[in-house]
């Protein structure tokens, strides 16, 4: 069966700080791999979306950035976090069903 | 660009009391998925709709898929307290998936 991992499950940074998160999937080859980004009390955001190794499409401007430097890995980095960046990441992937199944998703606070 | 609307944003029900949420897409879609996220939690998928006109239904929950496919709601008859959450619909667009801003659900016992 499938399984997706994320980590941390919490994190918190200084602004100004860089940043990396990592997102693996297991038992499943070339799915189509999303972040999402949650504020608090609030919807998801898509922030990038990525259809195989290498190729990122990025929904919205920002100071985030996105690598997929493997099959089933995603990560999500920043160099320099805001305070708006805070919230709750998650990272999510599909096969053609288009079922998305979500990871256990990222806390993080910037201070 | 695509939005998907969700309304009521919040939602207090006594234990026992119907409880419904509607999606409303700018754009035809081609399928729509229903979530559901416990506080604290991520979200997990309910159920996907891809026929115009669809209606499925999981025990007390029923789902609809709009003629035009560019609305759809969730209705929960009977609310029980594991019910408590927000749900979020989804509409698929070519590998994106564009979320509503979800309903938030409380269940008083």
């Amino acid at each position: 069966s499938q399984t997706i991992h994320q980590w941390p499950a919490t994190l918190v940074q200084p602004v100004g700080s860089p940043l990396s998160l990592e997102c693996t999937v297991e038992g499943t080859s070339n799915p189509n791999l999303y972040w999402y980004r949650q504020a608090a009390g609030r919807g998801l955001q898509l922030l990038f979306y990525s259809v195989g190794i290498g190729q990122i499409s990025s929904e919205v401007p920002q100071n985030l950035s996105a690598s997929r430097p493997q099959d089933r890995q995603f990560i999500l980095s920043s160099k320099k976090l805001l305070l708006s960046d805070s919230g709750f990441y998650l990272c999510a992937w599909t096969e053609t069903s288009a079922t998305q199944y979500f990871g256990p998703g990222t806390r993080l606070t910037v201070l | 660009g695509q939005q998907v609307m969700q309304i009521p944003q919040y939602q207090h029900v006594q234990e026992g009391e119907d409880f419904t949420t509607y999606c409303n897409s700018s754009t035809t879609l081609s399928n729509i998925q229903w979530y559901k996220q416990r506080p604290g939690g991520h979200p997990v998928f309910l159920i996907q709709l891809v026929k115009s006109g669809e209606v499925k239904k999981q025990k007390r929950l029923t789902f609809q898929f709009g003629e035009a496919k560019k609305n759809s709601s969730l209705h929960i008859t009977a609310t029980q307290t594991t019910d408590v959450g927000t749900y979020f619909c989804a509409g698929d667009n070519f590998n994106k998936f564009y979320f509503g801003s979800g309903t938030k659900l409380n269940v008083k016992p």
